[in-house]
């Protein structure tokens, strides 16, 4: 079947510009999770969705990030006021029931780029 | 300290070697623990998953986990070509839904 799905997969913006980052998950998988990734360093976790609500929202850096989930299916992450430090690989992953027995699967990411 | 260490690299092996990669996690209660391989510029891949004491064996590798160590290690028997990647270790946190990740371990094995 269809794997994790995002787009775009490479976003150039200007510093102070809004962007959005889209995220269609495996069909049937009610966890959704959104990471970080800079260069040379692992994924960082920034939110985590179970269902349509957010479970938890603890890695967002500030609150020019945003995330939505609204039909349970399909997430976008919303950052406004880009900023160049935002640059990096977004990933979006989901599983099967979000606790610890159930793998990630990741999406091939969205590269985002500050300029 | 982070929540999820490992020995740093880049590490080089000649193909047919032993690749050992190593982890460290600071969640005494950390339950579920997972291996990803990551090639440059694309996603991570599930390779490995553990979550009971001992070895588990898939094809040409092993990981290990030692709970009261908080250790856990990845073994690339035969090493090809082909497994020249990041490694980034991953553990769940104590509320179990959060993957906290390793910064990752290159290795390269040489023809």
């Amino acid at each position: 079947g269809a794997g994790v799905s995002q787009t775009p997969s490479n976003k150039v913006t200007e510093k102070g510009k809004y962007v959005e980052l889209r995220c269609d998950p495996i069909s049937g998988h009610t966890a959704l999770y959104w990471y970080r990734q800079s260069l040379g360093q692992g994924p960082e976790f920034l939110i985590y969705f179970q269902g349509t609500g957010a479970a938890d929202d603890s890695g967002l850096p500030n609150d020019r990030f945003f995330a939505v989930r609204p039909e349970g299916s399909v997430s976008t992450l919303k950052i406004q006021r880009t900023e160049r430090g935002d640059s990096a690989v977004y990933l979006c992953a989901s599983s099967k029931g979000g606790q610890g027995g159930s793998p990630l699967h990741f999406g091939n990411g969205t590269r985002l780029t500050v300029t | 300290q982070k929540e999820v260490e490992q020995n740093s690299g880049p590490l080089s092996v000649p193909e047919g070697a032993i690749a050992s990669l190593n982890c460290t996690y600071s969640d005494r209660v950390s339950q579920s623990f997972f291996w990803y391989r990551q090639y440059s510029g694309k996603s991570p891949e599930l390779i490995m998953s553990i979550y009971s004491n001992g070895d588990k064996e898939d094809g040409r590798f092993t990981a290990q986990l030692n709970k009261a160590s908080q250790y856990v290690s990845l073994l690339i028997r035969d090493s090809q070509p082909s497994d020249s990647a990041t490694y980034l270790c991953a553990a769940t946190q104590r509320n179990d839904y959060k993957l906290s990740f390793g910064a990752g371990t290159t290795v390269t094995v040489r023809a």
